[in-house]
């Protein structure tokens, strides 16, 4: 029973397609994030939720938008997709610092 | 605003004790030391974190100098399947944001 799962593992696109990344924990954990981890390996945060309440936001480009329609659910939305955009991203959800992290989502703008 | 500072590499020898330091001189009276790792393509791992006493559980032990200032993570009996990035973090409990650093790239030799 997987704590943090991501929807789907692998995408692929073209450029300006809009997609969208789901994720789900059954931790019942108050605050959720999205990572993105590029080629060079970089974990940079792009958001945290806490309580579906955006707290957190990293200069990441308006065209990605997250949405918490419950505190199990952080989901990720990318407009018009850019070459750049191709990276992993990772979901994660924490209580009292300890966060868990999904198994990623590769995604490949061609 | 990198917080800590790692070795970028290290080797180990499969079965022998894994020392990996983190320095983290400006740590503040409320922030935890949290050790993860990320082995190649997954979501990174929660391993261990202290305030200021030596931790221990299934994974590993955790060595924090008196003045906090420093730390080390103990891998007790290395196997390949530890080889990973091990990112130190210095953050407070109570802090929705988790930001990785570069990390320590551990190879685990046979």
């Amino acid at each position: 029973d997987t704590a943090v799962s991501q929807t789907p593992k692998y995408l692929v696109t073209q450029m300006g397609n809009d997609k969208s990344i789901k994720c789900e924990q059954n931790l019942g954990h108050d605050t959720m994030y999205w990572y993105k981890q590029d080629s060079k390996k970089f974990l940079k945060i792009m958001f945290s939720y806490n309580n579906k309440e955006l707290i957190i936001n990293e200069t990441v480009p308006n065209r990605f938008s997250p949405k918490s329609p419950d505190k199990a659910h952080l989901n990720l939305h990318i407009n018009s997709l850019e070459l750049g955009d191709s990276a992993v991203y990772f979901c994660a959800s924490s209580q009292r610092g300890q966060a868990f992290f999904g198994q990623g989502t590769r995604l490949t703008v061609v | 605003d990198a917080k800590t500072t790692q070795p970028t590499s290290m080797d180990c020898a499969e079965g022998r004790a894994a020392n990996l330091p983190c320095n983290h001189s400006t740590i503040s009276g409320n922030e935890y030391v949290y050790w993860y790792r990320q082995i190649h393509s997954q979501g990174p791992q929660y391993i261990i974190h202290g305030l200021k006493n030596n931790e221990t559980n299934e994974m590993a032990s955790l060595i924090i100098t008196e003045d906090r200032k420093s730390s080390t993570l103990i891998l007790p009996h290395a196997t390949l399947r530890d080889t990973a990035v091990y990112y130190c973090i210095v953050r407070d409990v109570n802090d929705y944001k988790l930001s990785f650093g570069a990390g320590t790239t551990v190879t685990v030799r046979a």
